[in-house]
């Protein structure tokens, strides 16, 4: 029973270009959320998605950082433009439920994703 | 502001040693999850704590949930080399919103053999 995936596992961009991040949830799991890892910080909430709708992007910056969960295939998330402050570890996590207290988010290993 | 403070930061000790890590926060959650993460890959659930006062225990791993739900503890029982990584808790806020986690920094334990 294959955990959360997440492709690539290390991405190295220049800046001004874009970045591509994949996550395919676990079996079952219809409820997928990307939360960014920066160095010496925590985990933060970035975005929540089901299949075909965004329920919550507060967590996600305005500009340049877009997501998506198609009706098939991964989860997407995207970055426009990318800057050196945008290096981070981009975790997804994805859940049967979307309420939490009966329910549990699996993570995936990452994607490192490195600007130079 | 942090909502969850983790402590200690950093712990080394030698292999069969006890130890307790905390997870503090003035706001109430809804639950209360406690990962492990190991260098490169992403945080691996350990245990999820719902009810206030809640004790629940995984082999040499006891968690307690505090009785109000605003904070947590892990303690380790006899500690083994096997138990290095970084401990994250991770709370549901009660309320709306509950299925954004909050984490916080973590606890960096090196268990030496």
């Amino acid at each position: 029973n294959a955990g959360v995936m997440q492709n690539p596992r290390h991405l190295v961009r220049r800046r001004g270009q874009e970045a591509r991040l994949r996550c395919s949830p676990m079996k079952g799991h219809s409820h997928v959320y990307w939360y960014r890892q920066l160095p010496e910080e925590g985990l933060k909430f970035m975005v929540y998605l089901q299949k075909e709708n965004i329920i919550d992007e507060s967590g996600m910056p305005k500009e340049r950082f877009s997501a998506e969960f198609p009706k098939e295939g991964p989860s997407i998330l995207r970055i426009q433009q990318v800057v050196r402050g945008d290096s981070a570890a981009y975790f997804c996590a994805s859940s049967r439920q979307g309420a939490m207290g009966t329910d549990t988010q699996y993570f995936g290993p990452g994607t490192r994703l490195t600007v130079l | 502001t942090q909502l969850l403070e983790q402590s200690p930061q950093f712990l080394s000790i030698q292999e069969g040693e006890n130890l307790t890590v905390y997870c503090n926060s003035s706001s109430v959650f809804s639950s209360l999850q406690w990962y492990r993460q190991e260098p490169g890959e992403g945080p691996v659930l350990l245990v999820t704590v719902v009810t206030g006062g809640e004790v629940k225990k995984l082999k040499r791993l006891t968690f307690q949930f505090g009785d109000a739900r605003k904070d947590s503890s892990l303690h380790i029982t006899a500690a083994q080399p096997g138990d290095t990584g970084l401990y994250l808790c991770a709370g549901a806020r009660a309320g709306g919103s509950n299925y954004k986690l909050t984490f916080g920094k973590g606890t960096l334990l090196t268990v030496n053999p």
